[in-house]
């Protein structure tokens, strides 16, 4: 039972244009949302995290907004980049646990030059 | 300094045979822990070894999978009688110990069970 719904499972953006990934999850007691990047044979990366004390952080190109309230967070890239083609998944865990990632079933981005 | 390695990179096997997978943390990290990635899914916790502490087994999907952790370092998954719904990437991750410290990731290791 996935804990963390992401959508969509994949996407076409042109270079130059945003792309919007989004997740929704149900536990409450989720205070640590990261989202990583993966690329094809690589282990995912840390790209961005946030915690719900705030409603949106940015890094560059790539902004993690949140919604507690709505129990949404999402993940925009500006500007998109061929170099962006990657899988992203969102990820939640109780921080207090220290541990245990639940993760979303990722989305595909390719950006077409 | 050196990332998470795994190894093998690629292991095919056949069904009903044993696998082991290695993953060799960070060095330092406390915290190792182990995913499955399968086709189409996101990553699917396993286990979690923290110091000396008992692991965190709660997400091994069946007594076929087994992990240990030798001195606090380099971690061996077991697969005992491999199954084709076993096939799968395995992620390896090692971090700090700490509320929000980052889980580093290995490159993981393609098991396919013909």
């Amino acid at each position: 039972q996935q804990q963390v719904k992401q959508s969509p499972q994949s996407l076409i953006v042109q270079k130059g244009g945003i792309s919007i990934i989004n997740c929704a999850y149900e536990n409450t007691a989720f205070d640590y949302f990261p989202w990583y990047q993966q690329f094809p044979g690589k282990g995912p990366a840390l790209l961005i995290a946030i915690r719900p004390d705030v409603s949106e952080k940015k890094e560059g190109r790539f902004t993690i907004s949140f919604n507690k309230s709505a129990k949404q967070f999402s993940l925009h890239i500006m500007d998109s980049q061929p170099g962006d083609s990657a899988t992203y998944f969102c990820a939640a865990r109780i921080a207090a646990y220290d541990y245990k990632l639940s993760f979303g079933a990722g989305t595909t981005v390719t950006v077409r030059a | 300094g050196a990332g998470v390695s795994q190894s093998p990179s690629n292991k095919v096997t056949e069904k009903g045979k044993d696998v082991e997978l290695r993953c060799d943390p960070i060095s330092g990290h406390t915290a190792l822990y182990w995913y499955r990635q399968s086709l189409g899914q996101g990553l699917e916790f396993l286990i979690y070894f923290q110091g000396n502490s008992a692991p965190d087994k709660s997400g091994l999907p069946s007594d076929r999978f087994s992990a240990e952790r030798t001195g606090g370092s380099v971690s061996t998954l077991t697969i005992q009688r491999t199954q084709q719904e076993d096939s799968a990437v395995y992620l390896c991750a090692s971090s700090w110990t700490g509320s929000y410290n980052e889980q580093f990731f290995g490159p993981g290791t393609r098991l396919t069970v013909l």
